[in-house]
């Protein structure tokens, strides 16, 4: 699986959107991009997932660029509940070993 | 109904001891998982059945024997619980859609060794 770097940190206002970044250059043609996030200890939570089109859910929206080498987990109206650590992961068809990695700290203020 | 279910929830327990954590996935998945979290909150794949089959089991040692009865569970038994061992253990399941493997994770078992 391809590996992904993020940012350790980033804070956003309540009700703004939050914009995380995740960079995967090395990923190959059959992986998808998936993010998931942890709140506080609980079990981690699918958000959403893509290949190379842009995708929409209700929780958030997934841009991957053209090149596939890098993606943005958009947050449209961060509320307070949205804090948590967010993990993006790159892997193919099959979970296989689904390297978490150290994940974005996402802290939404009032 | 929750999807994945672990038990318990917490488990204190004295080193030397031996202890099993429960896992059941009503999602009519065909893979599951163990992920162990420690204290700096690295969340690392330890082992993967599919199908009751283990196909991954991620240099773990031969303490943590996981067992699968059914598609539908995977139990993870620890022999002779060490102080590192204390950790958050997560369940998880999955299967392929074609368009890919959505993993989906238990509330996890907090266990504490003594």
């Amino acid at each position: 699986d391809a590996k992904t770097t993020q940012p350790t940190s980033m804070d956003c206002a309540e009700g703004r959107a939050a914009n995380l970044p995740c960079n995967h250059s090395t990923i190959s043609g059959n992986e998808y991009v998936y993010w998931y996030r942890q709140i506080h200890s609980q079990g981690p939570q699918y958000i959403i997932h893509g290949l190379k089109n842009n995708e929409t859910n209700e929780m958030a929206s997934l841009i991957i660029t053209e090149d596939r080498k890098s993606s943005t987990l958009i947050l449209p109206h961060a509320t307070l509940r949205d804090t948590a650590v967010y993990y993006c992961i790159v892997r193919g068809t099959n979970a296989g070993k689904s390297t978490f990695g150290d994940g974005t700290t996402l802290t939404v203020k009032p | 109904d929750t999807a994945v279910s672990q038990t318990p929830k917490y488990l204190v327990t004295q080193m030397g001891n031996d202890k099993s954590i429960k896992c059941e996935q009503n999602l009519g998945h065909d893979t599951m998982y163990w992920y162990k979290q420690d204290s700096k909150k690295f969340l690392k794949i330890m082992f993967s059945y599919n199908n009751k089959e283990l196909i991954i089991n991620e240099t773990v040692p031969n303490r943590f024997s996981p067992k699968s009865p059914d598609k539908a569970h995977l139990n993870l038994h620890i022999n002779s619980l060490e102080l590192g061992d204390s950790a958050v253990y997560f369940c998880a399941s999955s299967t392929y859609s074609g368009s890919g493997n959505i993993q989906y994770f238990g509330a996890g078992t907090r266990l504490s060794v003594l």
